[in-house]
């Protein structure tokens, strides 16, 4: 079975700029969550997708905004980039069910300069 | 506000010595707890989910435990390929999301 895919995975903008990711969950999986890496804030949620719907946000501006298709695919979209948004995007995708484990995906790096 | 915290933050060990790490976390109403393992520039691994405490969880060198405050991940004579950071995460009641500690970095050196 496929893993998570996300594209692009390198990534080179500048401030300012606007910066849309996607990822492709595992064949099955209905969720689709964020989550964004740095090495000063380690791990953090940015949002949850489940049938097109936004079920849960975390605490991250507006400028972070994402959707997702009838096929699970989602996409996640930074507007007027900042210096700080440089770091690892990671998609990871579950059954959704509410125990259910989530498959992370390889990552988008996003330099922003 | 969900906290977990893992220790040690680094750990360098020889090939053949066990060790553990730890995960402790303070949350109202745990629904899961899973460990991951992430090598640089790549995408978190799962390795378990535990749900209840006292469960236990094994594959290959590694055991994973829990209880009602805190998880170990004990690591029985590591291999140079077990080197890798290793992220605790806890899942709550109502709630989707994974909040993670900041992980504790392994180097097994041959």
């Amino acid at each position: 079975k496929a893993g998570v895919t996300q594209t692009p995975r390198y990534l080179i903008k500048t401030r300012g700029q606007q910066v849309t990711l996607s990822c492709s969950p595992i064949s099955g999986h209905r969720s689709v969550s964020w989550y964004q890496q740095t090495p000063g804030q380690g791990l953090q949620f940015l949002f949850e997708y489940f049938s097109e719907t936004q079920r849960n946000k975390g605490n991250f501006p507006g400028r972070f905004s994402g959707r997702q298709f009838s096929n699970s695919r989602s996409e996640m979209n930074v507007s007027t980039l900042e210096l700080g948004d440089s770091a690892l995007y990671l998609c990871a995708s579950s059954l959704a069910t509410r125990q259910e484990t989530q498959y992370f995906g390889p990552g988008t790096r996003l330099l922003v300069l | 506000e969900d906290q977990v915290t893992q220790s040690p933050e680094a750990l360098r060990l020889q090939e053949g010595e066990s060790s553990s790490l730890n995960c402790s976390y303070t949350v109202s109403g745990l629904r899961g707890l899973f460990w991951y393992r992430q090598d640089p520039g790549k995408g978190p691994e799962f390795l378990f989910t535990l749900y209840s405490a006292g469960e236990e969880k094994e594959k290959e060198r590694l055991k994973a435990t829990l209880t009602k405050k805190e998880s170990f991940l004990h690591i029985t004579a590591p291999k140079p390929e077990d080197s890798a950071t290793y992220l605790c995460a806890v899942q709550v009641s109502n709630d989707y999301k994974l909040s993670f500690g900041a992980g504790t970095t392994v180097t097994v050196r041959a």
